[in-house]
């Protein structure tokens, strides 16, 4: 079955970056699906925060949409966020899921999760 | 955006039933979707599309939707669904999700 893991920096300094990507196996990156990412600030609920599919089509969270860039590399089966002028407030469990999209009925679900990677913004 | 309230918290004795509601404007009207998640685990889907099931999940776990509310429902509480659950609503080209509840068994 499919299966997600996100990668990257768990530091990230103020004014900065992030950077993460999450390897999909199990499957590909190229089938019928959306690919997400999803943060949860410690303590708190959930975030959705873009998608991207293969084709590189992306939908982004309008509050988060000026800072986020999401793409996809097919070659690899995996896909990448980036985050910018980041705050302590970004400070966050970061996963990745894949979106079931079912058109006709105009919704979606998340499954799988990657396990997650929490990502601190600090100096 | 489409604002989705859940009660903070709910509990449960064991063996009895857990009902979590998850409000939104005519949410009736679109699919809901549930996620339990664990103290330092990823969200699993639990519901999809108001009230089907995942294959694995236990049939204890139900699902219902209508006016304004839908409803988690999870039957003969055990132990082991002590965790915390949220709803998601795909609306207006983007992901929403619920609050939050903190399922607590006595």
């Amino acid at each position: 079955q499919v299966q997600l893991q996100e990668s990257g920096p768990g530091l990230v300094k103020p004014s900065g970056t992030l950077s993460l990507t999450c390897a999909v196996s199990g499957g590909s990156i190229s089938s019928s699906n959306w690919w997400s990412w999803v943060r949860q600030p410690p303590g708190k609920g959930l975030e959705w925060i873009g998608e991207i599919y293969h084709s590189g089509s992306t939908n982004y969270n309008p509050s988060l949409k000026s800072r986020v860039t999401i793409s996809v590399d097919k070659s690899k089966n995996q896909f990448s966020l980036k985050l910018s002028s980041v705050t302590a407030a970004d400070t966050a469990v970061y996963y990745c899921a894949r979106a079931v999209v079912v058109v006709v009925a105009a919704t979606r679900w998340f499954d799988p999760w990657g396990q997650g990677t929490l990502v601190t913004v600090s100096s | 955006s489409y604002v989705l309230t859940q009660p903070p918290s709910v509990s449960v004795a064991p063996g009895q039933t857990a009902r979590i509601t998850c409000g939104g404007n005519n949410i009736g009207s679109k699919s809901v979707h549930w996620y339990q998640q664990k103290p330092g685990q990823a969200p699993v889907l639990v519901v999809y599309d108001d009230s089907d099931r995942p294959s694995g999940i236990p049939e204890r776990f139900s699902g219902s939707n209508s006016g304004n509310t839908a409803t988690l429902t999870i039957s003969r509480v055990e132990a082991g669904d002590e965790a915390d659950y949220y709803c998601q609503v795909w609306d207006s080209s983007s992901d929403h999700f619920g609050t939050g509840t903190k399922v607590t068994v006595l």
